[in-house]
């Protein structure tokens, strides 16, 4: 298919365990956007990638949360040493470029973590 | 810093009656403003958008206006069917930090037939 897709769609974790959880975003899509979606709440910007660059970070929650997109293309989200307060859905969006009212973002089905 | 307050749900209606989801926002300077739609077990995607003040923005048979006097972007659409059945999001980019999307909670739409 030629939309945003992510793996796994569900992973569970123990405390203390490290996950890495993986964004192939549509071809030729410049921007790329991680989010998190805590249940019953609107998903909520973690950083911003153009190209391999990430331009912003700030809404990564903590420095156990890093993500790259080494060659501009697949990217990364991990997070280390879960926490329960880290389960949530990720969900990782893609656009030509990154001004959203001019761009829309595509947004893959999420991948759901479950920090037991 | 830029947020956005949407109605609560879930809200559940008959075929063919008037949806009206409210959103109001709080932004500096001139924000854009988009409704996300989910349907069960898909992806968010774009239902509509407005990049200024009185504009209208439209899709499916849902219309919102932006309305900067009010700062609100109310989502309607006059007559729902089954399928309309989803979670929309009201969501909003600053004219700063203009590639990040601001999301509100979410509203639960139900459809019956």
């Amino acid at each position: 298919g030629a939309g945003v897709s992510q793996s796994p769609r569900y992973k569970v974790a123990k405390r203390g365990q490290d996950v890495a959880l993986r964004c192939d975003p549509i071809s030729g899509h410049v921007s790329l956007f991680w989010y998190q979606q805590a249940l019953g709440q609107g998903p909520e910007f973690l950083t911003y990638f153009q190209n391999e660059a990430q331009l912003d970070k700030s809404g990564l929650p903590s420095d156990r949360f890093f993500a790259e997109r080494p060659e501009g293309s697949v990217s990364t989200l991990k997070i280390q040493r879960t926490q329960q307060e880290d389960s949530a859905v990720y969900l990782c969006a893609s656009s030509l470029a990154g001004p959203a009212a001019k761009n829309i973002q595509y947004f893959g089905a999420g991948t759901r973590l479950s920090v037991l | 810093g830029d947020s956005v307050t949407q109605m609560e749900g879930p809200v559940t209606l008959s075929e063919e009656a008037f949806l009206t989801i409210n959103c109001t926002y709080t932004a500096t300077g001139y924000p854009s403003l988009f409704w996300y739609v989910q349907y069960p077990g898909e992806g968010l995607q774009l239902l509509l958008k407005a990049t200024k003040a009185d504009d209208k923005g439209s899709n499916k048979g849902f219309e919102a206006t932006y309305r900067k006097e009010t700062t609100s972007f109310h989502l309607e659409k006059g007559s729902v069917q089954v399928s309309d059945s989803a979670v929309y999001f009201c969501a909003l980019s600053g004219a700063l930090d203009d590639y990040k999307l601001s999301f509100g909670a979410g509203t639960t739409v139900t459809v019956r037939a």
